[in-house]
């Protein structure tokens, strides 16, 4: 069955410094791998995704995500943090073979303190 | 243009009664996808509309659950005899063609909550 774990309920850090936000997934074949923010009384917003080719990506807000495929991991990073990226951050993963759907991580809080 | 948005952003219903959330993509995208998103929960996918068409429902939980498309825009969810345990906030997506290429990146709406008391 299709699974992605983030481990980590919450990820406290520290205003300009790294933050890293973890993320495995259990899917046959090589899916393609999303990060999507949620803030309060908001929907998701889409972060970032992998597809093919360079392991490590670029997104909004100055975010990026690293794919390992023999960990089955796409840990979401960003060198200096931000109060304002304190939120919700979840995982997903959608299968390459036609399936539309997205399947999500339970969600990881990241709490930014300055 | 404007995002995918949703109404209403709140519904307080009694259990047993019916409700309906309507859903409007983003203009021009023909896939459109609903999800639940339980307190403390990443979202659960529900039904995915390519068009008019349902071409993925597995998600429904049950037969009080039922969607519609009718013109291949706007969407509207039902619920049947609602229940508590259907308390959710209930996110709604669309893509630009559901075709499941990688360029087909969904863009969730702000959700609409339920309360059934």
């Amino acid at each position: 069955a299709q699974s992605v774990a983030q481990p980590e309920d919450q990820v406290n850090v520290a205003e300009g410094n790294p933050l890293t936000v973890k993320c495995t997934y259990s899917v046959s074949g090589n899916p393609y791998l999303f990060w999507y923010v949620q803030y309060p009384n908001r929907g998701l917003q889409f972060l970032l995704k992998y597809i093919t080719g360079d392991n490590l990506v670029k997104g909004s807000y100055g975010f990026e995500a690293e794919f390992n495929k023999s960990q089955t991991s796409f840990h979401l990073k960003k060198p200096s943090a931000l109060v304002s990226d304190s939120a919700l951050y979840f995982c997903a993963v959608r299968d390459k073979r036609g399936y539309n759907k997205l399947i999500f991580g339970a969600g990881t809080r990241l709490a930014v303190h300055p | 243009g404007a995002g995918v948005s949703q109404t209403p952003s709140n519904k307080v219903t009694e259990k047993g009664k019916y409700v309906e959330l309507r859903c409007d993509p983003i203009s021009g995208h023909t896939a459109l996808y609903w999800y639940r998103q339980s307190l403390g929960q990443g979202p659960e996918f529900l039904i995915y509309f390519q068009g008019t068409g349902a071409a993925d429902d597995s998600g429904l939980p049950n037969d009080r659950f039922f969607a519609v498309r009718p013109e291949g825009s706007v969407s509207t969810l039902k619920i049947q005899r609602t229940e508590r345990g259907d308390s959710a906030v209930y996110l709604c997506a669309s893509s630009p063609s559901g075709a499941g290429g990688p360029q087909e990146t969904q863009y969730f709406g702000p959700g609409t909550r339920l309360l059934v008391l």
